[in-house]
C-alpha cells in the first residue's frame, strides 16, 4: 500500500524559530512532492513543490527532497504565529494519478 | 478570479434524506476530485474525474456518487446519507491528477447526518 507518513504533531516552537517539518513516503518510485498548509476549518492550500532531489527555497519555505531516503522535509525560517496550522505533505507515486496525501502535522508557534 | 466553489458551506440533514453538493470550476481544470476529511484519518480521496463523462472511484467510495456531465461541474451526491458520512468535504480541481500547480481546493462543505 502507498503510504505518506508525517509526524501528527503537535510541533510547538517559540516565535522566530525554525520549524522543520517532516514526511517519508513508501514508493522509491515517486515523482513529484508538495507541502500544503490548512489553518483550522479552512481548506488546504500549496505552499511548495519539489520534484527533484536538493532544496527549493520560496521567501521563509525550504523544500528538501532526498529520493534516496524516501523523505522530503519542510523548514519554516523565522516562523510567526501565522504559520500555526496543519501541514499536509501530499506525494504523487505515478504521472497521471492522484497524489496521496499524509494526515498532517500540527504547528504551533507561540509568540 | 480562479476558483472552485462547493456549496452548501454547511449542511445538516437526517438519515436517509438524499442530498447533493455541488462544486464548480472556472479554470478548465480537466481533473476534478472529492475528498473527504476526519480527524486522525487526513484527506481521503472519494471519487475523481478525468475528464467528462470520466469518472472513477478513490479510497473511500461507498455510498456516494458522482457525475460529470460538463467539464466546470462535479457534484457529489449521497443518495441515503448515513452518520458515518458526517465529515468535512472537500473538491479540488486541476490541470492534471500530477500537475505541478497543485491542486486548487473548495472552501469545504460541512455534513452532518443526524
Amino acid at each position: 500500500q502507498k503510504e505518506v507518513e508525517q509526524n501528527s504533531g503537535p510541533l510547538s516552537v517559540p516565535e522566530g524559530a525554525i520549524a522543520s517539518l517532516n514526511c517519508t513516503y513508501s514508493d522509491r518510485g515517486s515523482q513529484s512532492f508538495f507541502w500544503y498548509r490548512q489553518y483550522s476549518g479552512k481548506s488546504p492550500e500549496l505552499i511548495m513543490s519539489i520534484y527533484s532531489n536538493g532544496d527549493k527555497e520560496d521567501g521563509r519555505f525550504t523544500a528538501q527532497l532526498n529520493k534516496a531516503s524516501q523523505y522530503v522535509s519542510l523548514l519554516i525560517r523565522d516562523s510567526q504565529p501565522s504559520d500555526s496550522a496543519t501541514y499536509l505533505c501530499a506525494v504523487n507515486i505515478e504521472p497521471g494519478t492522484a497524489l496521496i496525501f499524509g494526515k498532517g502535522t500540527t504547528l504551533s508557534v507561540s509568540s | 478570479e480562479a476558483q472552485v466553489t462547493q456549496n452548501p458551506r454547511y449542511l445538516i440533514t437526517v438519515t436517509g434524506k438524499k442530498l447533493t453538493v455541488t462544486c464548480s470550476q472556472n479554470m478548465n481544470h480537466e481533473y476534478m476530485s472529492w475528498y473527504r476529511q476526519d480527524p486522525g484519518l487526513g484527506l481521503r480521496q472519494i471519487y475523481y474525474s478525468m475528464n467528462v463523462e470520466v469518472t472513477d472511484k478513490g479510497d473511500v467510495p461507498e455510498g456516494y456518487k458522482v457525475s460529470r456531465k460538463e467539464k466546470r461541474n462535479f457534484p457529489l451526491i449521497l443518495e441515503s446519507p448515513s452518520p458515518n458520512q458526517t465529515s468535512l468535504y472537500f473538491c479540488a480541481s486541476s490541470l492534471s491528477p500530477d500537475s505541478g500547480g497543485g491542486y486548487t481546493f473548495g472552501s469545504g462543505t460541512r455534513l452532518t447526518v443526524v
